[in-house]
């Protein structure tokens, strides 16, 4: 069945670094566009990042930008999302999600939680 | 960017009950808005994309309506699966944004 199943969260310290993995399966990876979604504690839904599926396209949130980057390797069935200079208020529930027309699908989250 | 506001952030209901929720973008949006479900500590559930197209398996109680910067769910009739927070977002333009939530609780 299609499934996302995401990892690499963590706790850090403000001002490291983390990267995130969602590995992908049931699907055909290659030609889904990709998404994270993040949510704090709490919280709603705050959209972080978007990639196309040859992963030249590129958008990230205001909130992340010059700080995260999105990436995918579709000979892994993987998208990344790699976390710099992290933030107090970076602490979430982070999700990937395929995009089909909308976030179709989702994984089941990893936790962040940047601390000192 | 586009802002959407949900309205009511929580509204309290009964089983068999029919309840609507907002939801208004700051500037318009088409017919570019889908409605997600989540649970608490799970995953969001897409519902219905285009405004008004319910994803397959969605019950036929749950309806989308509106265009341009107006847009409405509604629940015609609550089950108890339905109570849960549900968020609008729209996919017009880049940052894609979701309301802020509107939690279903029971009265």
């Amino acid at each position: 069945q299609v499934q996302l199943v995401e990892s690499g969260g963590g706790v850090v310290q403000p001002g490291n670094s983390l990267r995130l993995s969602c590995a992908a399966s049931g699907f055909i990876f290659r030609t889904s566009p990709m998404h994270w979604v993040r949510q704090a504690p709490g919280k709603g839904l705050e959209w972080v990042a978007f990639i196309d599926s040859h992963g030249f396209e590129k958008f990230l949130a205001d909130s992340v930008q010059g700080r995260f980057i999105i990436s995918r390797d579709n000979s892994m069935n993987k998208v990344s999302l790699q976390m710099n200079s992290l933030r107090v208020e970076d602490t979430a529930v982070y999700f990937c999600a395929r995009e089909v027309a909308v976030l179709d699908v989702w994984g089941q989250g990893t936790t962040v939680t940047v601390s000192s | 960017d586009i802002q959407m506001t949900q309205s009511p952030s929580t509204l309290a209901a009964s089983v068999g009950d029919r309840v609507t929720i907002t939801c208004r973008a700051s500037q318009s949006i088409s017919n570019w808005l889908a409605w997600y479900q989540q649970k608490p500590g799970k995953a969001p559930k897409f519902l219905i994309y285009k405004t008004s197209t319910l994803q397959t398996e969605v019950p036929s109680r749950f309806s989308g309506s509106g265009s341009g910067t107006e847009f409405s769910l509604t629940i015609s009739s609550l089950q108890p699966d339905d109570f849960a927070t549900y968020y609008c977002q729209q996919y017009d333009t880049y940052p894609w944004t979701f309301g802020q939530g509107t939690k279903l609780e029971v009265k």
